[in-house]
């Protein structure tokens, strides 16, 4: 089984703080997401990567940067954190091609 | 970019009660997915298919390509079926998938 696990399933911050969240599949697929999931506005893609060290900006990359310096970790980093920030963060991977996205638990953070 | 309708938006169903879930799509697609959203935030595949039909268990789909719709059928609900189920779809190249908006499925004991 495909198994992606993200560091945190909760996360209380405050604004202004520098936030990792890190994201680790097994199943060494080449891409990997970042999402974001708000009411009313769905999920939205913030950035992904296709490969080590690249990086393509998804709907949302503002307030955002990534890092995937190793294939199986993909890190989300939030500069300076804002309350407009809190939300359920979503990380994904799939294998190259057009093929089945698995999603990790999520982390509910929350910027206080 | 394309854009992603699903239907209803809400369904409250007794246990035992059979449902059809809806998406639209404004494009072409190469990849679509089912998931399921479980109350603790995990989504959790349900099926890949970008085209034709597939059954697992309860659960079937059926994407008609041409006509830019997916079906989700879900036969004898059980309350372990609550949840979110979303519907999302690629168009390009560059694997990023769009949802739509979800529907709310709540099935009573």
């Amino acid at each position: 089984d495909v198994k992606v696990t993200q560091s945190s399933r909760y996360l209380v911050k405050r604004t202004g703080e520098k936030v990792f969240l890190e994201c680790v599949q097994d199943m060494d697929h080449e891409n990997m997401f970042w999402y974001r999931q708000d009411p009313g506005l769905g999920l939205r893609l913030i950035y992904f990567s296709y490969d080590v060290k690249m990086k393509e900006k998804g709907d949302i990359p503002e307030g955002y940067s990534v890092s995937r310096e190793k294939k199986e970790r993909f890190s989300l980093i939030l500069e300076s954190a804002s309350t407009n920030q809190t939300s359920m963060y979503l990380c994904a991977s799939s294998a190259t091609g057009l093929t089945t996205q698995y999603f990790g638990p999520g982390t509910r953070l929350t910027v206080l | 970019g394309i854009q992603v309708e699903q239907s209803p938006p809400d369904l409250i169903l007794q246990e035992g009660a059979n449902s059809t879930l809806r998406c639209n799509f404004s494009d072409s697609v190469n990849n679509l997915q089912w998931f399921h959203q479980n109350p603790w935030g995990q989504l959790i595949n349900l099926f890949y298919i970008p085209s034709g039909t597939k059954q697992n268990g309860r659960l079937s789909a059926t994407t008609v390509a041409t006509e830019r719709y997916s079906l989700l059928y879900i036969s004898s609900s059980q309350t372990t079926d609550s949840g979110v189920y979303f519907c999302a779809v690629c168009g390009g190249s560059n694997y990023k998938l769009t949802f739509g908006k979800g529907t709310l499925l709540t099935v009573n004991p």
